[in-house]
C-alpha cells in the first residue's frame, strides 16, 4: 500500500527559505506512470497546486510561484523535496506531498497526511 | 491562466441530492476529477477521469462532464458525506494542475 509522509521544520522565519521532504513507501518514485507532487492549504482556505515532478525528471510548477519553487527527487531514497523561498506570512500552509497518475486528467490519487509550515518570526 | 469556478456552498437533506458545479472554459474537453475534504483530513479522491469511482467511493457518488461543466452528484446523501468538495483539473495547455475553490456540501 502507497503511503506518503511530510517532513520538514513546522516554523519558517520570514525571507527563509521553507523545505519539505515527501517519503514514499509501497512504490518507486521512478515510476513511468506517475507524478509526484506538493500541493498546498492556507488555513480555512482551498487548495492550492505548487507543482509536480515526473519520473524522467522533468518539473512543473504554479506559475504564481515558479520563481521562489524548487521540486527535486533522490530516486536513490525515494524521496521528494520541495524548497520555496523568501517566504512570508501568506505561505503559512499545510502542505500536502500527493501522488498523480499520468493519465487523462493527471488525479491525485494518494495523499500524505500533511504537515503544517507556519512563516513567523 | 486556466480557472475552475465552484459555488462556495451547497446544502442538502439527508437522503436527497447534492449536485456540485465546476465550471472552466471547455472543461468538457479536459478530465475533471473531484476530492472530498473533511475537517482535519488529508483529501480524498472520490471521482476522477470524469465519471470513474475509486475502489472504495461508495456508488452514491457520480460525476459528469459536458461544454463548459463538470458536476459531481451525490446521491441519497448521508450525514457523513459533509466536507468539501473539490475539482481539479489538468490544463494540457500549460501542463499545469488546477484546483477550483472547493464547496462546502452541508447535510441539513
Amino acid at each position: 500500500q502507497l503511503q506518503l509522509q511530510e517532513s520538514g521544520p513546522g516554523l519558517v522565519k520570514p525571507s527563509e527559505t521553507l523545505s519539505l521532504t515527501c517519503t514514499v513507501s509501497g512504490g518507486s518514485i521512478s515510476s513511468s506512470s506517475h507524478y509526484w507532487g506538493w500541493i498546498r492549504q492556507p488555513p480555512g482556505k482551498g487548495l492550492e497546486w505548487i507543482g509536480s515532478t515526473y519520473y524522467s525528471g522533468t518539473t512543473y510548477y504554479n506559475a504564481s510561484l515558479k520563481s521562489r519553487v524548487t521540486i527535486s527527487a533522490d530516486t536513490s531514497k525515494n524521496k521528494f523535496s520541495l524548497k520555496l523561498s523568501s517566504v512570508t506570512a501568506a505561505d503559512t500552509a499545510v502542505y500536502y506531498c500527493a501522488r498523480a497518475y499520468d493519465s487523462k486528467g493527471n488525479f491525485f490519487d494518494t495523499w500524505g497526511q500533511g504537515t503544517l509550515v507556519t512563516v513567523s518570526s | 491562466s486556466y480557472e475552475l469556478t465552484q459555488p462556495p456552498s451547497v446544502s442538502v437533506s439527508p437522503g436527497q441530492t447534492a449536485s456540485v458545479t465546476c465550471s472552466g472554459d471547455k472543461l468538457g474537453d479536459k478530465y475533471a476529477s473531484w476530492y472530498q475534504q473533511k475537517p482535519g483530513q488529508s483529501p480524498v479522491l472520490v471521482i476522477y477521469e470524469d465519471t470513474k469511482r475509486p475502489s472504495g467511493i461508495p456508488e452514491r457518488f457520480s460525476g459528469s462532464n459536458s461544454g463548459n461543466t463538470a458536476t459531481l452528484t451525490i446521491s441519497g446523501t448521508q450525514a457523513m458525506d459533509e466536507a468539501d468538495y473539490y475539482c481539479q483539473a489538468w490544463d494540457s495547455s500549460t501542463a499545469l494542475w488546477v484546483f477550483g475553490a472547493g464547496t462546502k456540501v452541508t447535510v441539513l
